[in-house]
């Protein structure tokens, strides 16, 4: 069975810095990886996904994220945050599956960006 | 392209209730998944239906119900409403189904409170 941690609840950081979001999964078997954002009353929007290929992955507003095998992360950055960043992220997973389709959510990740 | 459509945005019901709510998929997209968000258990994943036969399906009570129409419309049913069903209820539409790398795209949900 997959799962997904998101090793932090909040993340407060200034205007400008850099950020990383971290996200680890457990799967016995191939995954596909993404991340998630949901700004307050909204529903969620792809920033990106991992697939397969290059494991540093880009997204849009400037997110990328890079997939370690190894340690079975899945970590997001971003090198200067701005005030609109402040959202709700959550990383997933979803296994491949031939009777479905089912994203496995973290618990999410509440970015507060400060001036 | 219209985006996922949700009804209602708000929906207030007591305890022993039924309630039923409505997702329109973007155009020409087949596949609808339903989750469940809350505080406590975070994003949840209900089922999925694809050409109106549900794939795949979560762990939850049968008093969660769900169907497809022809035209990709799908609405979810809970009977017998507890206080805990309140949560946000989040439609995703996507091309196909079977494939769990398909980018799935979200509504903005449908907020229910038990009373």
């Amino acid at each position: 069975a997959q799962s997904v941690t998101q090793l932090d609840s909040q993340v407060p950081v200034f205007e400008e810095a850099p950020v990383e979001l971290r996200c680890n999964y457990s799967s016995s078997v191939s995954v596909y990886l993404f991340w998630y954002v949901q700004y307050p009353n909204q529903g969620l929007q792809l920033l990106l996904k991992y697939l397969s290929g290059s494991t540093l992955v880009k997204g849009i507003n400037g997110f990328e994220a890079e997939f370690n095998k190894s340690q079975t992360s899945f970590h997001l950055r971003k090198p200067s945050v701005h005030i609109s960043d402040t959202a709700e992220y959550f990383c997933a997973v979803s296994e491949e599956s031939n009777s479905g389709y089912a994203l496995n959510f973290g618990k999410g990740t509440s970015l507060l960006v400060t001036p | 392209k219209a985006g996922v459509t949700q009804t209602p945005r708000y929906l207030i019901k007591t305890r022993g209730q039924q309630v039923t709510l409505s997702c329109s998929p973007i155009s020409g997209h087949r596949s609808v998944s339903w989750y469940q968000q809350t505080p406590g258990q975070g994003l949840q994943f209900l089922f999925e239906y694809f050409s109106e036969t549900q794939r795949n399906k979560g762990n939850f009570p049968g008093r969660f119900s769900g169907r497809q129409f022809s035209n990709s419309r799908s609405e979810m049913n809970v009977s017998t409403l507890e206080l805990g069903d309140s949560a946000l209820y989040l439609c995703a539409s996507s091309l196909r189904s079977g494939a769990s790398y398909n980018e799935q795209f979200f509504g903005p949900g449908t907020r229910l409170t038990v009373l």
